[in-house]
């Protein structure tokens, strides 16, 4: 069975200062691996996508996250937080073989000023 | 501009009555999907199709139904069978590329419709 775990449901973290939000998964098979970001009563948007190419992903608005087969993990990254990156972020995986997605329960994302 | 529309924004149903959330694309995508948001839960994938007058059940099809009778069009119906229908429902649609999974493509939400039952 394949599940994905956000390890904190809220971070909060000052302006300028790096971020990151973790996720780790489990699939049997080599999994494709997705964040999502969701502003305030708004859809998804996708922030960048891995599939079995470079282990480091970049995204868009400055995002990247690194594929860790080892570790199962695919934290998501931005050097420098702005005040626009307060949103919630869902870190998806979906399994190649019998087409099925699960999606995070989030986290939630507060820049301080 | 293409994109997905979702309508209404916001949406008042007395209990054990049905309603239709409505959901258009015109991105020129095949697969469609609909999901379910709650507080704290991440979303569930309620219904997706991925052609005309096709689609499969997903982890949470009770007391919904669906019908994909144009590939612009994708609606909800939320039954008065379903037992806790506040929520924020979620419409997507992606590329589906013939001898891939549906669900392996990049999706593109709708800004959604939260229900609230009365």
């Amino acid at each position: 069975a394949q599940s994905v775990t956000q390890l904190d449901s809220h971070v909060s973290v000052s302006e300028g200062t790096p971020v990151l939000l973790r996720c780790n998964y489990s699939s049997s098979y080599s999994p494709s691996l997705f964040w999502y970001v969701q502003h305030p009563n708004k859809g998804l948007q996708l922030l960048l996508k891995y599939t079995s190419a470079a282990t480091l992903v970049k995204g868009i608005n400055g995002f990247e996250a690194e594929f860790k087969k080892s570790e199962t993990s695919f934290h998501l990254t931005k050097p420098s937080a702005h005040m626009s990156d307060a949103a919630e972020y869902f870190c998806v995986v979906s399994r190649l073989g019998d087409d099925k997605i699960i999606f995070g329960k989030g986290t939630r994302l507060h820049i301080l000023p | 501009d293409g994109g997905i529309t979702q309508s209404p924004k916001y949406l008042f149903r007395k209990e054990g009555q049905n309603v239709t959330l409505s959901c258009e694309q015109n991105l020129n995508h095949d697969a469609m999907y609909w999901y379910r948001q709650d507080p704290g839960q991440g979303l569930r994938l309620i219904y997706y199709s991925q052609i005309v007058n096709d689609f499969q059940k997903g982890d949470i099809a009770e007391g919904y139904s669906v019908s994909r009778e144009k590939k612009e069009s994708f609606p909800l119906t939320v039954t008065s069978a379903q037992k806790n229908p506040t929520a924020f429902y979620l419409c997507a649609s992606s590329m589906w590329l013939p001898g891939l999974p549906t669900l392996n493509n990049e999706q593109f939400f709708g800004p959604g419709t939260r229900l609230t039952v009365l």
